[in-house]
């Protein structure tokens, strides 16, 4: 089954830096990848998501790339504020198939520093 | 409209004592996923719904865990003669339907057994 690693466990950056974490999944069927924002005490939430049939996706401070070679893909935050301190949980999944449901990585807990 | 809700929000049971969660996913959502979260740890996928069907059961820990779901809409999952090492956070998503579509989660029910 598919097996998702997510680096790094812990991100400390200064506001208005950039931030980028880091997922590699195993299953090359997988074609969906969302990323979850968990903030302490609440829900995880979608922030964005991405599809094998791109390479890039931008929303604002937030972007995602995909390597489907590479079986990578990562999530960019610049100007980082400090309300983005949270979790970061990158997932992936394999949807049309037999698989529907995603498998997530162990989570980036990201501070930023005011 | 509402959201996905989960009942009870706190559990507190005594080892070898039955428990059963409750989901409530949002209206006309095929799709339903059970979560449990560790303190400060990752999304560990249980199971998940399609209709009232669970194609994936491969999450669930043990033989004391079960799940079922009714009408399409309801799930509850349970835990029999429950451990301590059962404590965690049981979250609950549900999705338009399986597979690359953006997951909504509820609150969570938050289960320590003493």
């Amino acid at each position: 089954g598919e097996n998702v690693e997510q680096h790094p466990s812990t991100l400390s950056v200064q506001e208005g830096d950039s931030a980028v974490i880091k997922c590699t999944y195993s299953d090359s069927a997988s074609n969906y990848f969302p990323w979850y924002k968990q903030e302490l005490g609440k829900r995880p939430q979608l922030i964005i998501d991405i599809r094998s049939n791109v390479g890039e996706k931008k929303d604002q401070r937030i972007a995602v790339t995909l390597n489907k070679t590479a079986k990578h893909f990562s999530l960019h935050i610049t100007e980082t504020q400090p309300e983005d301190s949270a979790v970061y949980f990158c997932a992936a999944c394999s949807y049309g198939g037999s698989q529907g449901n995603l498998i997530f990585g162990k989570g980036t807990k990201l501070s930023v520093k005011p | 409209g509402a959201g996905v809700s989960q009942s009870p929000s706190n559990k507190v049971t005594e080892k070898g004592k039955d428990v059963e969660l409750r989901c409530d996913p949002i209206s006309g959502h095929t799709a339903l996923y059970w979560y449990r979260q560790s303190l400060g740890q990752g999304l560990e996928f249980l199971i998940y719904f399609q209709g009232n069907s669970a194609p994936d059961k491969s999450g669930l820990p043990s033989d004391r865990f079960s799940a079922e779901r009714t009408g399409g809409s309801v799930s509850t999952l349970t835990i029999q003669r429950t451990q301590q090492e059962d404590s965690a956070v049981y979250l609950c998503a549900s999705s338009l339907a399986r597979g690359g579509h953006e997951q909504y989660f509820g609150p969570g029910t938050r289960l320590t057994v003493t």
